[in-house]
């Protein structure tokens, strides 16, 4: 079974820097995919950026990136000149490439001060 | 864009009252997943269905049921609501398909409060 696992239950940053969230994860598949979701205080669950495990180059969605290392099973998000509007519950969640269960981690508050 | 929607944003309901909550997505998506989320506990698959009349059990069923009479449309029963289903609700859809379009979307939630 598939388990991910986000370190960080809250964390801080000033508005226009720059933050990265933990994410490691624990399969045996080899192709598979990941995905951060933004919630924000609306409840909306959003899809921030996704990344397949057999491209080697990282996403990139704007001023959303990740580090994603598949030998040590991490996939981290950076988020560049972060804004008020970025502060929400951050989830990181497996897919197996055929699957259907999204397997989440516990979510990491992420609070952007002005 | 694709569209999950959930027909009840806030519900309060007594203990042992039947409970429905209803999602529509309108992408003709093949699969589609009711999760509960508590703090702390991230998201939990209750039950997912691949196909019209199909479901399968996710990680935390008991207590729970489900329909999916039309393509489109997923319901989630509470039998006999007790207080620890008191939750938000998370419906969400995606194709059967891998690549590109293998991504899951979801609705806005429903706030369910069992007194």
């Amino acid at each position: 079974a598939q388990t991910v696992t986000q370190s960080q239950p809250e964390m801080s940053v000033q508005e226009a820097e720059t933050v990265t969230l933990s994410c490691t994860y624990d399969t045996s598949e080899n192709n598979y995919y990941l995905f951060w979701y933004k919630q924000p205080p609306s409840r909306q669950m959003i899809l921030v950026i996704r990344q397949e495990a057999y491209k080697q180059q990282n996403a990139t969605e704007n001023r959303f990136s990740v580090n994603f290392q598949k030998a040590a099973k991490s996939f981290s998000l950076k988020i560049s000149d972060s804004q008020l509007g970025d502060t929400a519950m951050y989830f990181c969640a497996f897919l197996t490439l055929y699957g259907n269960k999204l397997v989440f981690g516990a979510g990491t508050i992420l609070r952007v001060k002005s | 864009d694709v569209k999950v929607t959930q027909s009840s944003r806030y519900l309060v309901k007594r203990t042992g009252e039947k409970v429905f909550l209803e999602c529509v997505q309108d992408m003709d998506h093949e699969n589609m997943f009711w999760y509960r989320q508590d703090p702390g506990l991230g998201l939990r698959l209750i039950y997912f269905s691949y196909d019209v009349k199909m479901k399968e059990k996710g990680d935390i069923p008991e207590g729970y049921s489900v329909s999916r009479e039309k393509k489109e449309r997923f319901s989630l029963i509470l039998e006999s609501a007790s207080t620890n289903q008191t939750s938000m609700y998370l419906c969400a859809s995606k194709t059967a398909g891998t690549g590109l379009g293998n991504t899951i979307y979801f609705g806005e939630g429903s706030w369910l409060t069992v007194v």
